[in-house]
């Protein structure tokens, strides 16, 4: 079965230090992989997603960067980290257009 | 940029009973979907339904799609309190991205 992997779940960081938050998904290949950021009790906003490796499509200019160096990993990165950086990202999965699969997300704070 | 948008954004109701909410978009649309988030957790699916479709049930969720207006209404039945979550309509226009809603905070009372 296909699950999605996400971490830390929780991670606080000071202004101007650097971000790298993981995901990986276990049992499906080549699958379209997404990054979210949920700002408190708000909707959804698509930062980044990929529908292979190397291969990323950015939704909105931002502080932020994502890479896919294997086919089930993505990385969300950032070099210095603003206070609006702070929020809840949350990584996804689906293939052939498929509904998503949502890992449990990352509480990021920055202080 | 979020396409969609539910009302309302909070509702309160006791056990027993039903819960509508609506979610409207502003774009023509391939599919809609709904999804539940609890409370610090990720999200999970619920249905899709498809532009060409008008009705769709699964248990006791009940979607409606209107395409003529650009709205849908997901309605849960005889609610419980572990119905208690966000719910978000997401969209997508045949591509790879998904569009999601604000989302609607239900708060089902025991």
């Amino acid at each position: 079965s296909q699950t999605i992997h996400q971490w830390p779940a929780t991670l606080v960081q000071p202004v101007g230090s650097p971000l790298s938050l993981e995901c990986t998904v276990e049992g499906t290949s080549n699958p379209n992989l997404y990054w979210y950021r949920q700002a408190a009790g708000r909707g959804l906003q698509l930062l980044f997603y990929s529908v292979g490796i190397g291969q990323i499509s950015s939704e909105v200019p931002q502080n932020l960067s994502a890479s896919r160096p294997q086919d089930r990993q993505f990385i969300l990165s950032s070099k210095k980290l603003l206070l609006s950086d702070s929020g809840f990202y949350l990584c996804a999965w689906s293939v052939n257009r498929q509904p998503q699969h949502f890992g449990d997300g990352t509480r990021l704070s920055i202080l | 940029s979020q396409q969609g948008e539910e009302d309302p954004q909070a509702l309160s109701i006791q056990e027993g009973e039903n819960a509508t909410m609506n979610c409207s978009y502003k774009t023509s649309i391939n599919n809609l979907q709904w999804y539940r988030q609890n409370s610090g957790r990720g999200l999970v699916h619920l249905i899709l339904i498809r532009s060409n479709e008008r009705e769709k049930h699964s248990g006791r969720l009940r979607v409606t799609l209107d395409t003529s207006k650009k709205s849908s209404s997901l309605l849960i039945t005889a609610s419980r309190a572990a119905d208690t979550a966000s719910y978000f309509c997401a969209t997508d226009k045949g591509g790879n991205q998904f569009y999601f809603g604000t989302g609607t905070s239900l708060t089902v009372i025991p």
